[in-house]
């Protein structure tokens, strides 16, 4: 089984500054995916970024990119330069690579509030 | 679609009914995921389907909770006898890969069903 710890329930950053969710993760494979999701008050999902865990250099996506510690099993999420647009709920999930029956596992989210 | 699409966006259900909620994926897509997203807390995990077979159903709650996917396209995620606990946001996703984290997973806006 896999866990998913987000342990910031709110984080609030400046309108351009930068900010770090941080995410956890447990897991007994060797081989898995990780992933960073949006989710904005109309409930849709929206993939930010993904990593596989295989591969030791970090995923970048614009101004999104991952702190990926596997030994640690530390995922964090920053954001550069934030915008408004950036406000949404965020969750970290995981995803074993093996059968491909099984599910993501989400954390319980972090709430991203972007000061003006 | 351009999207995956999931109605009615809202249900409101006595203690008892049966309720049915629908999901269209994205066209062509192979793999369809429902989720459960009680207020406040991450989707999870329900059931899986890789064209119209229906692969893991390991986290539907009780055997209230059935998932068909009969023409591998459209899915019905129905529940009977519905209870309280059961009110939460459920969650479709698609995918063009049969195999999980190949692929981007494509969320719908969600299904916010109340018990009363």
């Amino acid at each position: 089984a896999q866990t998913v710890t987000q342990s910031q329930p709110e984080m609030s950053v400046q309108e351009a500054e930068t900010v770090t969710l941080s995410c956890t993760y447990d897991t007994s494979e060797s081989d898995y995916y990780l992933f960073w999701y949006k989710q904005p008050p109309s409930r849709q999902m929206i993939l930010v970024i993904r990593q596989e865990a295989y591969k030791q250099q970090n995923a970048t996506e614009n101004r999104f990119s991952v702190n990926f510690q596997k030994a640690a099993k530390s995922f964090s999420l920053k954001i550069s330069d934030s915008q408004l647009g950036d406000a949404a709920m965020y969750f970290c999930a995981s995803l074993s690579s093996g059968g491909g029956a099984d599910g993501l596992t989400f954390g319980k989210g972090t709430h991203l509030i972007i000061q003006p | 679609g351009a999207g995956v699409s999931q109605s009615p966006r809202y249900k409101v259900a006595k203690r008892g009914q049966d309720v049915a909620l629908r999901c269209d994926p994205i066209s062509g897509h192979v793999s369809l995921f429902w989720y459960q997203q009680a207020l406040g807390q991450g989707p999870e995990f329900l059931t899986y389907f890789q064209n119209e077979a229906q692969l893991d159903k390991s986290g539907l709650p009780s055997d209230r909770f059935f998932a068909e996917r009969p023409e591998g396209s459209v899915s019905t995620l129905k529940i009977q006898r519905t209870q309280q606990e059961d009110s939460a946001v459920y969650l479709c996703a698609s995918s063009s890969h049969s195999l999980a984290g190949a692929g981007e997973l494509f969320f719908g806006e969600g299904s916010r069903l109340t018990v009363l």
